[in-house]
């Protein structure tokens, strides 16, 4: 399997703050790297796909960039709906895979 | 709009047997893969397997193959997630997921979750 590495796994930020989460994968896949927002008790939400490509209906604040191996997802400036859990997740391989989660949560 | 909507939330004894629903609405259900994601309690998401509903193709994580069984009825739209011995350790919520294909160069597209249903929750306790 294509183990996917977020960090952090937690962070404290403001309303307005520039953010930034990290996704490595342990071997190269191009840029098959989606990102999903989570909020709690609600299913996940696709934001980025491709690494770079703004799912329909998704913010401006939020971009993704990447190739290879290094992945992040930017948001902007920190909106108050922002406050979720986003996952990165891998679809180069047959069997695809999730990174553990970063929890964005109110400084 | 296309929807996936789940069967309703599950309490279960050990042992016993479990099968588990998610009916697409809309004539382009076939067209597309449809994957199941495992949620245990304050966990992360683990993708366990997808299948094809046109043809029943179906290709499983290796963490889950031999544990569950994914299945399908196109005549209804509806795919499937079973048990035949359920534990403790698969209280879990369940998502299903549509996998859409999402072109981004030309000529090159991507896998990816763009519909989700709204989540089955099971419980397993003696």
């Amino acid at each position: 399997d294509i183990l996917m590495t977020q960090s952090p796994s937690s962070l404290s930020a403001s309303i307005g703050d520039r953010v930034t989460v990290t996704c490595r994968a342990s071997q190269s896949i191009g840029t098959y790297l989606n990102w999903y927002q989570q909020k709690p008790g609600k299913a996940p939400n696709l934001l980025i796909y491709a690494a770079s490509s703004l799912q329909s209906g998704v913010p401006s604040r939020f971009s993704g960039s990447g190739s290879g191996t290094d992945f992040t997802l930017t948001i902007s400036s920190l909106q108050p709906e922002d406050f979720a859990t986003y996952y990165c997740q891998q679809t180069y391989s047959i069997f695809l895979t999730f990174g553990g989660g970063t929890k964005i949560e109110i400084k | 709009e296309v929807q996936l909507v789940q069967s309703g939330p599950e309490m279960k004894k050990p042992g016993e047997s479990l099968k588990i629903s998610c009916k697409g609405s809309g004539d382009s259900f076939i067209k597309y893969w449809i994957d199941w994601v495992r949620q245990m309690p304050g966990k992360g998401l683990e993708w366990m397997g997808t299948i094809s509903p046109g043809d029943s193709d179906v290709r499983y994580s290796p963490s889950f193959e031999g544990q569950v069984t994914i299945s399908t009825d196109k005549s209804i739209n509806t795919a499937y997630l079973q048990w035949s011995s359920l534990k403790a350790s698969d209280t879990a919520i369940y998502y299903c997921a549509r996998r859409g294909v999402l072109p981004f160069l030309e000529g090159i597209a991507i896998d990816a979750f763009d519909i989700w249903g709204q989540g089955t929750m099971v419980t397993v306790s003696s």
